[in-house]
């Protein structure tokens, strides 16, 4: 598989747990991006890394999330003390280039807080 | 602050219908502006993009869009639309590319 591959598909969780998700670009991306989208909505911006680095996190909604990326490949998004209000779909994708707009995306994590 | 407005949460058209869906954006500058389509199982896929030159411009499956920036739109047609093509269709703004503002989407049905 060529593609971005984003696991688990689907997570469900108790108010106040920890949760990881995880994404594996395409190979050779340098860029890679989490998206969140909520049930009727447009995918929300997040945060961005180019290589290790991220290199616009303006877009995380408090400090409970957190994201890596340490080897310039994988990234794992990082949610503590979950809450009901977390529950989305979250989308990461990848991009070759810069400034293209053309990003890769996985099929997305879906995330239940209950 | 950039934003999207797709009017239309559902269209509905007939196969072999031509189709129109409408995007407009609000953007201090000159935008990027972008089309991606979900299908069910299947991650959000572009379409077509505009970064600036020709204001129509085409896409994949027989996709284009028209960027007119006097409308600050940027509307996604098809001449003929396939039941295959029925799917969830978002437009995008974005400054360089990266930091994407996205609609909330139209979904399109198809009916034979």
């Amino acid at each position: 598989g060529a593609g971005v591959s984003q696991t688990p598909s689907n997570k469900v969780t108790e108010k106040g747990k920890y949760v990881e998700l995880r994404c594996d670009p395409i190979s050779g991306h340098t860029a890679l991006y989490w998206y969140r989208q909520s049930l009727g909505q447009g995918p929300e911006f997040l945060i961005y890394f180019q290589g290790t680095g991220a290199a616009d996190d303006s877009g995380l909604p408090n400090d409970r999330f957190f994201a890596v990326r340490p080897e310039g490949s994988v990234s794992t998004l990082k949610i503590q003390r979950t809450e009901r209000g977390d529950s989305a779909v979250y989308l990461c994708a990848s991009s070759l280039i810069r400034n293209t707009g053309e990003l890769f995306f996985g099929e997305g994590s879906r995330l239940t807080v209950l | 602050a950039q934003s999207v407005t797709q009017p239309d949460i559902h269209i509905t058209v007939s196969e072999g219908a031509s189709l129109e869906l409408r995007c407009n954006y609000s953007y201090g500058a000159t935008p990027y502006l972008f089309w991606y389509v979900q299908s069910p199982g299947q991650g959000l896929q572009l379409l077509l993009k505009y970064f600036s030159g020709d204001t129509l411009v085409q896409g994949i499956k027989g996709f284009e869009a028209e960027f007119k920036r006097s409308q600050s739109s940027f509307n996604l047609r098809k001449p003929s639309v396939h039941w295959s093509d029925a799917a969830e269709y978002f437009c995008a703004v974005g400054g360089d590319g990266n930091k994407l503002v996205f609609g909330a989407g139209t979904i399109l049905r198809v009916k034979s």
